[in-house]
């Protein structure tokens, strides 16, 4: 089965980091752009940061960007989120997500077909 | 960052009656456009990406359309297992922006 189980979130304080990852199975997760999406309670979801394949391109929220790296190991079939300087604004569930980025029509889009079912960071002193 | 503004935020709805969910995007986004469903507790499903086109194993009482700036999802016949919150999603430019949802209640 094609499965991406997400670890790593906990509690931290203010300013503290943890290292989010993200391991995939039933499928070659080099072929495909993943994605990290959180989602503050009661909120809706913030889409976090994205990497291709081969780990070429990076995009980044701007509310994320210069705080969290995103990288993968596809040997190891797995996706990372390094979350650093934390706010208690980040304080979400944080999901992994497979994008099959579908080519229609010459553009390429973007459909997040496989998530995982999220960690929790708590960021709170 | 391009803007998602969705309508109506929540809605009541009863079986069977024909719904529809409206996204705004703050400028023209051709047809770069998904829906997801989520239920409570649980992780966002794809419904609908490339405006239109249907994730495998999604209903066809679901559909898209729209393009540029306004796009719509509706659900044909409204069934007990899609009252859930939809959000709408561009993949237009970076950042990814999300629609701020429309919760479907009975």
């Amino acid at each position: 089965d094609v499965q991406l189980v997400e670890s790593g979130g906990g509690l931290v304080q203010p300013g503290g980091s943890l290292r989010l990852s993200c391991a995939a199975s039933g499928f070659t997760l080099g072929n495909y752009w993943m994605t990290w999406v959180r989602q503050a309670p009661g909120k809706g979801p913030e889409w976090v940061a994205n990497i291709k394949g081969d780990g070429s391109k990076i995009y980044y929220a701007d509310s994320v960007q210069g705080r969290f790296t995103i990288s993968r190991d596809n040997a190891q079939n797995s996706l990372y989120l390094q979350i650093s300087s934390l706010r208690a604004e980040d304080t979400a569930m944080y999901y992994c997500a497979r994008d099959t980025s579908p080519h229609l029509g010459g553009l390429w889009y973007d459909a997040f077909d496989v998530w995982g079912q999220g960690t929790m960071v708590t960021v709170s002193s | 960052a391009i803007q998602m503004t969705q309508s109506p935020s929540s809605l009541s709805a009863s079986v069977g009656d024909r719904v529809t969910i409206t996204c705004r995007a703050s400028q023209d986004i051709r047809s770069e456009v998904g829906w997801y469903q989520q239920r409570p507790g649980k992780a966002p499903e794809l419904l609908i990406y490339a405006t239109s086109s249907f994730q495998s194993g999604v209903p066809s009482r679901f559909s898209g359309s729209g393009s540029g700036t306004d796009f719509t999802l509706t659900i044909s016949s409204l069934q007990s297992e899609d009252f859930a919150t939809y959000y709408c999603l561009q993949d237009y430019n970076y950042p990814r922006t999300f629609g701020q949802g429309t919760k479907v209640e009975i």
